[in-house]
């Protein structure tokens, strides 16, 4: 089956700073979703985006179907962005499935 | 409007023993999922409903039974617990539509000693 892999599996921040978190998988999907999970346990949806760019507010995702990668960008980071990041993707004919990756888990402090 | 709510939140088995695992959604939502989350690990998908009377099995459905009989409820049944099957597991709904928001409960901590 379909493969997703998530890097770097940690990440500690200053507050302020910038970072990227990849995710790569090995076939073409319809549907790719970054989701939220902060420290106490709750998922959070980010996005939607097999393909293009998105943004909302300070997180911005970009998706290259043709090249199996998609990348969440954080910028000026807070404390609450804290939590693990996590990667999803269906594969063709099977939107109704969702296969994550392992996970980018942050750590930001003050 | 309460969105997905999980119960319990907490629950410690023994080996053999059964239980069902509760979800309910008050958004008319059509999709609903069960995933379990194990240590260092993302979700995965143990079974789905597209519509009240219709299931279907995810990556990891062996050990559960689960059934919609209505559009709010989509209870987990774990027949003969194992402490395989210890982890936390959420519960998710949406519209239809995998482009639309998904919505999750704030998980069941189960424990099978």
């Amino acid at each position: 089956g379909i493969q997703v892999e998530q890097s770097p599996p940690d990440l500690i921040l200053q507050e302020g700073a910038n970072s990227t978190l990849r995710c790569n998988f090995s076939d073409s999907v319809n549907n790719l979703q970054w989701f939220h999970q902060n420290p106490w346990g709750q998922l959070i949806n980010l996005f939607y985006i097999p393909s293009g760019t998105k943004q909302n507010g300070r997180l911005s995702a970009t998706t290259v179907a043709t090249e199996r990668y998609s990348l969440l960008y954080i910028s000026s980071s807070q404390t609450t962005d804290s939590g693990v990041y996590f990667c999803a993707v269906s594969p063709p004919g099977g939107y109704n499935k969702l296969i994550f990756g392992a996970g980018t888990r942050l750590a930001v402090h003050p | 409007n309460a969105g997905v709510t999980q119960t319990p939140k907490f629950q410690v088995l023994k080996t053999g023993q059964s239980m069902t695992l509760q979800c309910a959604q008050d958004m008319n939502h059509e999709y609903m999922s069960w995933y379990r989350q194990d240590p260092g690990m993302g979700l995965r998908l143990i079974h789905y409903s597209v519509g009240a009377g219709i299931t279907d099995q995810g990556e990891v459905p062996n050990g559960y039974n689960v059934s919609r009989s209505t559009t709010e409820d989509f209870p987990l049944r774990l027949l003969s617990a194992a402490p395989s099957q210890t982890s936390v597991y959420f519960c998710a709904s949406r519209e239809q539509g995998a482009q639309e928001t998904q919505y999750f409960g704030p998980g069941t901590r189960l424990l099978v000693l």
